[in-house]
């Protein structure tokens, strides 16, 4: 059975970081490209970033660009999200997702890490 | 960026009627339109992929059409588990976007 279980989530003040990760189990992590997605409290959803397989290749929204940086240990089945100089707007239940092959769609979602930056 | 906009924001409709959402985009995206449920308290799921392409476990009274930038997404003699919101997503292009959500209730 296909297992994401996000953690690392919490309270955490304006302008510092915060790290996620996200234990895969139930398929073999390294063949498939990994992704970040966010909900924030108004239920929108937002793409965050992507990684290709091998952790070679990474993309970014917009918003992120330059904060965050997405990263993978195939040895240890992990995903993580690195935040910085987070922002009040970064507030949202952060979803570790797999792409299928070389698709640009998310087959499988885990239940999703909150974090809320605030003062 | 390819924006995506999705309607209506909102339907209550009855156990057994039919249930159509909509999603255009600001460039052509081929057939390159996802769409996901999801139910209250849990993570979206997802129902149809690229291609108008149903994925396992999915009952076929639900489909979607389109190609380009107009897509319809329909679910046939709706039922109470159909609850939820759905999304619609581009996979054509980065950043990858998604419609801002139609909430589905159940009367």
């Amino acid at each position: 059975e296909v297992q994401l279980v996000e953690s690392g989530g919490g309270l955490v003040q304006p302008g510092r970081s915060l790290k996620l990760s996200c234990a895969a189990s139930g398929f073999t992590f390294s063949d498939y490209n990994m992704a970040w997605v966010r909900q924030a409290p108004t239920k929108d959803l937002e793409w965050v970033a992507s990684i290709s397989y091998g952790g070679s290749h990474t993309h970014y929204g917009d918003s992120v660009k330059g904060r965050f940086t997405i990263s993978r240990d195939n040895v240890k089945s992990t995903l993580y999200l690195q935040m910085d100089s987070l922002r009040s707007e970064d507030t949202a239940t952060y979803y570790c997702t797999r792409h299928i092959h070389n698709n640009w769609y998310f087959d499988f979602w885990g239940p999703g890490t909150m974090v809320t930056v605030s003062s | 960026e390819t924006t995506v906009t999705q309607s209506p924001a909102s339907l209550s409709m009855a156990v057994g009627e039919k249930v159509s959402i909509s999603c255009k985009t600001s460039t052509d995206i081929d057939d390159d339109m996802n769409w996901y449920q999801q139910k209250s308290g849990e993570a979206p799921n997802l129902l149809i992929s690229e291609g108008n392409t149903l994925r396992p476990g999915v009952p076929s009274r639900v489909s979607s059409s389109g190609y380009g930038s107009d897509f319809v997404f329909t679910i046939n003699n709706v039922l109470l588990g159909d609850e939820g919101i759905y999304y619609c997503q581009q996979s054509n292009n980065v950043p990858l976007t998604f419609g801002s959500g139609t909430k589905l209730e159940i009367k």
